[in-house]
């Protein structure tokens, strides 16, 4: 396990719901970035967090709405939905830039996410 | 803008046999290129990665070569086994603001026929 764990795993929903996605890492990093992967597309960097600040913002729709509580927790707040958001959703953790360490990111498993 | 290119989108080779997969980056002030694996119903997991101040690294079965001039890097997997089946995803890292931006390539289904 790369110590980055989401949940939920799998989440269906209707375009007229609302729902959150958790994303909790026990590495003591403090970056946190959201992707969307779809199918026969390179990963799409939506959100990136440092010292739970926002620094990148991808253009991503304001369907979209990320939360950074602290430098452990990331959540995906999501509302009024399209089909074409169906795709999994990772998230991942770096060290901070600032603190000289290693730029790897650890992904978690993801969360498969259904748009009805 | 800045990409990355990976080719091929789909590689089958016998078990034993070596497999190599390619890269090419944009950007030229991408310093670190990490190679991850993603096997179906988990994220990805980092294999390897190098540096732009190296040329070569191994690490057991797998190795990855830079080069910087041409802007290329190549995963090398030798001896494969029916478990190294998986997509593979290359990336080109670049920092501006404080932390990493990854540019993905599109990923490599690799398949090890036993």
């Amino acid at each position: 396990e790369t110590g980055v764990t989401q949940t939920p795993r799998h989440l269906v929903m209707g375009m007229t719901n609302k729902k959150s996605l958790k994303c909790e890492q026990h590495l003591g990093h403090n970056a946190m970035y959201w992707y969307k992967q779809s199918a026969k597309k390179p990963l799409e960097l939506m959100f990136v967090y440092n010292f739970k600040e926002q620094t990148e913002n991808n253009s991503v729709p304001s369907r979209f709405s990320p939360e950074c509580p602290n430098s452990s927790h990331l959540f995906l707040h999501l509302h009024t939905l399209q089909p074409e958001d169906s795709a999994l959703y990772l998230c991942a953790s770096s060290p901070s830039r600032s603190s000289g360490a290693e730029e790897t990111q650890y992904f978690g498993p993801g969360t498969r996410l259904l748009v009805l | 803008g800045e990409n990355v290119e990976q080719h091929p989108s789909t590689l089958s080779v016998q078990e034993g046999d070596s497999a190599v997969i390619k890269c090419t980056y944009s950007d030229s002030a991408s310093n670190y290129f990490p190679w991850y694996k993603q096997e179906l119903g988990k994220g990805p997991q980092l294999i390897i990665d190098i540096r732009s101040n190296v040329g070569e690294k191994k690490d057991q079965r797998i190795a990855v070569t830079l080069n910087k001039t041409a802007k290329h890097f190549s995963l090398h997997i030798t001896e494969t086994q029916p478990e190294d089946s998986a997509v593979y995803f290359c990336a080109a890292s670049m920092t501006p603001s404080g932390t990493y931006k990854y540019i993905f390539g599109t990923g490599t289904r690799l398949k090890v026929l036993a």
